[in-house]
Parts: structure tokens; sequence; C-alpha cells
């Protein structure tokens, strides 16, 4: 599959599980992004990396560990999780986040997280 | 801190009327203002976008406008049809790593 892609494209777990989600984008971009998509709310901005490199950390709670180990895959780890983190995460990609020409982020088909 | 205000939440057109969907951003160093289309159960995708230099900008039956001085850009659908039928995010960015994103706006074209 071309683009960003997503695994598992559905998640459910207990509050005690740990588990992670996994991204890869396949365009060659140097940026890449969590989203959460909560139902009626904006989306949220969760963490950025640029070329491997945490440059945004949206004042994330612990429970939500990011992990990039290179500019084409890019991991959540989950653990301790709570309810209302129930939701549809989103990862994208971008070329290059300090070039003008090329702001357009690129989003793969998220992971709906059911947290029971 | 910086947010992006959206409306409508809702919006219902009759196919072949116009959408228009309005935002305002707070960051005053925002300089480039993306739509994003997520159709249902599918993932968002940009649109159209704008940068802080034009006051507007036209792609076929989609187009945008810009006003700075209000901090405010609007997304103009003529012609809908079924298939515009999605949530439509509007986002500001000033030009690094953060996009802020507004609340979406869910457009039913009636046919």
């Amino acid at each position: 599959e071309t683009g960003v892609t997503q695994t598992p494209r559905h998640l459910v777990m207990g509050m005690t599980n740990k588990k992670s989600l996994k991204c890869e984008q396949h365009l060659g971009h140097n940026a890449m992004y969590w989203y959460k998509q909560s139902a009626k709310k904006p989306l949220e901005l969760m963490f950025v990396y640029n070329f491997k490199e945490q440059t945004e950390n949206n004042s994330v709670p612990s429970r939500f560990s990011p992990e990039c180990p290179n500019s084409s895959h890019l991991f959540l780890h989950l653990h301790t999780l709570q309810p209302e983190d129930s939701a549809l995460y989103l990862c994208a990609s971008s070329q290059d986040p300090l070039d003008a020409t090329s702001y357009e982020q690129y989003f793969g088909p998220g992971t709906r997280l059911t947290v029971t | 801190g910086e947010n992006v205000e959206q409306h409508p939440s809702t919006l219902s057109v009759q196919e072949g009327d116009s959408a228009v969907i309005k935002c305002t951003y707070s960051d005053s160093a925002s300089n480039y203002f993306p739509w994003y289309k997520q159709e249902l159960g599918k993932r968002p995708q940009l649109i159209i976008d704008i940068r802080s230099n034009v006051g507007e900008k036209k792609d076929q039956r989609i187009a945008v406008t810009l006003n700075k001085t209000a901090k405010h850009f609007s997304l103009h659908i003529t012609e809908t049809q079924p298939e515009d039928s999605a949530v439509y995010f509007c986002a500001s960015n000033t030009g690094g790593f953060k996009t802020i994103f507004g609340a979406g706006t869910r457009l039913f074209v009636k046919a």
C-alpha cells in the first residue's frame, strides 16, 4: 500500500493493557505526526517528529509514549489508558514543515481505539 | 492559546446550491490555511489551501477567501453535489510544525 498506513485499524484494550499503534509512510517525508480525533472536537495534535527528533509534545499524558526509530516509522505506545482515551488516532506525514512549499499533511486511515 | 473557530458545525443544503463554511483564527502569525475533507470512514485529505499573501484562491467548484485583518477565512462550494457530503476541517499554521484545526463542519447535500 502506498501513502501512509496504520495498524491495527481497530483496537479494543482494557485499562491495564499495554499496546502499540504503528504508522508507516511511503512518501519519503521528513515529518510525522500523531493526532487524536474525538467526536465533535477538533483534531488534536499530540506529537510531532521531524527527522526522527521530537519537536512537539502537546501536553500529552505520559500514558501515551511515542517512538520514531526512523523517518518512515512512528509508534504510539499505550499503557494504563482511561475510557476517555477512546478515539480515532490518526498518523500523518509531511515533506518538510519548515519548507513553505510543502506544508500539506497526508493522513493515514487511523486506528479506532476503544478502552474498556 | 492558539485556536481556530469553525462555523457552522452542521450544514445541510440542496443539491446545486452553494455552501459556505467560515473560520476564525487567533494567531496573527498564521500564514498558511488548509482545508481538509473527511468522508465517512476515510482519512482527511487536503482539498485546497491558501497562503497569507493571497486573498482568494479558486479550484473548479471550490474557493477560499482570506481576510487577514479580521483573521477570517472561508470555504465556498458552488453547485454542490451529493459526493460533497463530508466533514470539512479548516486549519491554520504559522509556518512550522503545529497545525491548529477547527472542530469541523458536517455538510449534507440532499439530492
